[in-house]
């Protein structure tokens, strides 16, 4: 079974100032772990995702996420907050060795809000 | 990135009455889309797996004969509510993975309100 975890129902920063969202992760193979972002009253909007490859990923709006397979993370990291980057943010892992492996697991979701 | 168009956005209907929600892949096949159902603060619940040219499969819990589920081409499948009851009234998002890159793309998301 795989599983994901997001310990912060919500994490709050300044405008300007480093976040990170947390994200844990559990599969019995290899994972490919994706982050998304959902505004309210809308579906959610892929990240960025690690397949395979260096362990830190880039991805939409200046986010980036690093993969620690020893801690079983994947954390989302931004150097300087937005405004607009308050949204709802999920993290979700799918095993690349399960053969009915089309289904994303998804964490339970973070709220961001980001203060000016 | 891949798109997928979920439609409608909204839609308010009487109780005892039926409502189809439709889901396409825009510029990617895809054999498989998800149907996800999510309540207020929550996360996405997996609700069902459609298969392109068969049928549906559904998570535990949830009644096959309550949320009809098609997917009759490799770019559209349909979730239909049948005899929506208030309770029913929730966010429908459906899913489907771009073969191409691996990553799942989402619809925006349908809003039901069951009055």
């Amino acid at each position: 079974a795989q599983s994901v975890a997001q310990p912060e129902d919500q994490v709050n920063v300044a405008e300007g100032n480093p976040l990170t969202v947390k994200c844990t992760y559990s599969v019995s193979g290899n994972p490919y772990l994706f982050w998304y972002v959902q505004y309210p009253n809308r579906g959610l909007q892929f990240l960025l995702k690690y397949i395979t490859g260096d362990n830190l990923v880039k991805g939409s709006y200046g986010f980036e996420a690093e993969f620690n397979k020893s801690q079983t993370s994947f954390h989302l990291k931004k150097p300087s907050a937005l405004v607009s980057d308050s949204a709802l943010y999920f993290c979700a892992v799918r095993d690349m060795n399960n053969n009915a492996g089309n289904m994303l697991t998804f964490g339970g979701g973070t709220r961001l809000m980001v203060k000016p | 990135g891949a798109v997928v168009s979920q439609h409608p956005s909204r839609v308010i209907c009487k109780s005892g009455t039926s409502v189809k929600i439709e889901c396409r892949s825009l510029d990617f096949q895809a054999t498989t889309m998800f149907w996800y159902r999510q309540f207020p603060k929550q996360s996405l619940m997996l609700m069902a797996t459609s298969n392109e040219g068969s049928k549906a499969t559904y998570e535990q819990g949830v009644e096959k004969d309550k949320f009809l589920i098609n997917h009759a081409s490799l770019t559209l499948s349909t979730l239909t509510v049948t005899s929506a009851h208030p309770e029913d009234s929730s966010f429908y998002i459906c899913s489907a993975r771009d073969p191409r890159g691996r990553v799942a793309f989402f619809g925006q998301g349908t809003r039901l309100t069951v009055v």
